[in-house]
């Protein structure tokens, strides 16, 4: 929660290759690092998310990664393919939120 | 699909309008949220109801009211509209209070002219 930054803004890779997005927070109360991946006029769908006391889950080509000292959580896609090409927030969430702050989201295009 | 619906999928009103967006969550699931998505913009949370309850409050403008109902269907109000709300709206739902799994409905879509 509160500060939450994603980098990049947009990633461009080569169908097949690997794309890394990382998501930072301030709030070192967050105890939940979930990614959705949000389809051109569709609505964001969670894909995959972790919880403070796991540092690595992994769900076929695409998995997060924690590093709850350093505060930041990681989406790794492998093999991309060409449906990989979406935006992709992330969200962390902590005890006692008030809020919900989402990344303003990477853009990630998969090229031929 | 997700189980949640939202309606209308579509809105057009002019400036000065009142307008009332409709979500219906998955059987089950006791919290709606209500979010704002401009364009080429990240999502802005707006509110969160829980059981009939306004549990969480973000960046909703004063203009903008919601409710919950007992049948846990909820509403979004959306008054003396300017042409910056053009949007989409999602409304999201999950079991209980915490905003983990939430799971989004389709969307509306509206537009100020």
């Amino acid at each position: 929660g509160e500060n939450v930054e994603q980098h990049p803004s947009t990633l461009s890779v080569q169908e097949g290759d690997s794309a890394v997005i990382k998501c930072t927070y301030s709030d070192s109360a967050s105890n939940y690092f979930p990614w959705y991946k949000q389809e051109l006029g569709k609505r964001p769908q969670l894909i995959i998310d972790i919880r403070s006391n796991v540092g690595e889950k992994k769900d076929q080509r695409i998995a997060v990664t924690l590093n709850k000292t350093a505060k930041h959580f990681s989406l790794h896609i492998t093999e991309t393919q060409p449906e990989d090409s979406a935006v992709y927030f992330c969200a962390p969430l902590g005890l006692g939120w008030d809020k919900i702050i989402f990344g303003k989201g990477t853009r990630l295009h998969i090229l031929p | 699909d997700s189980g949640v619906t939202q309606t209308p999928k579509h809105l057009i009103t002019a400036t000065g309008q009142r307008v009332t967006l409709r979500c219906s969550p998955r059987s089950g699931d006791l919290s709606v949220y209500w979010y704002q998505q401009s364009l080429d913009q990240g999502l802005q949370f707006l509110i969160q109801y829980y059981n009939g309850e306004e549990r969480a409050k973000g960046n909703i403008l004063e203009r903008f009211s919601a409710q919950q109902f007992p049948d846990l269907h909820s509403e979004l109000n959306l008054s003396s509209l300017e042409l910056g709300d053009s949007a989409l709206y999602f409304c999201a739902s999950s079991v209980g209070t915490s905003a983990d799994t939430q799971y989004f409905g389709p969307g509306t879509r509206l537009t100020v002219l």
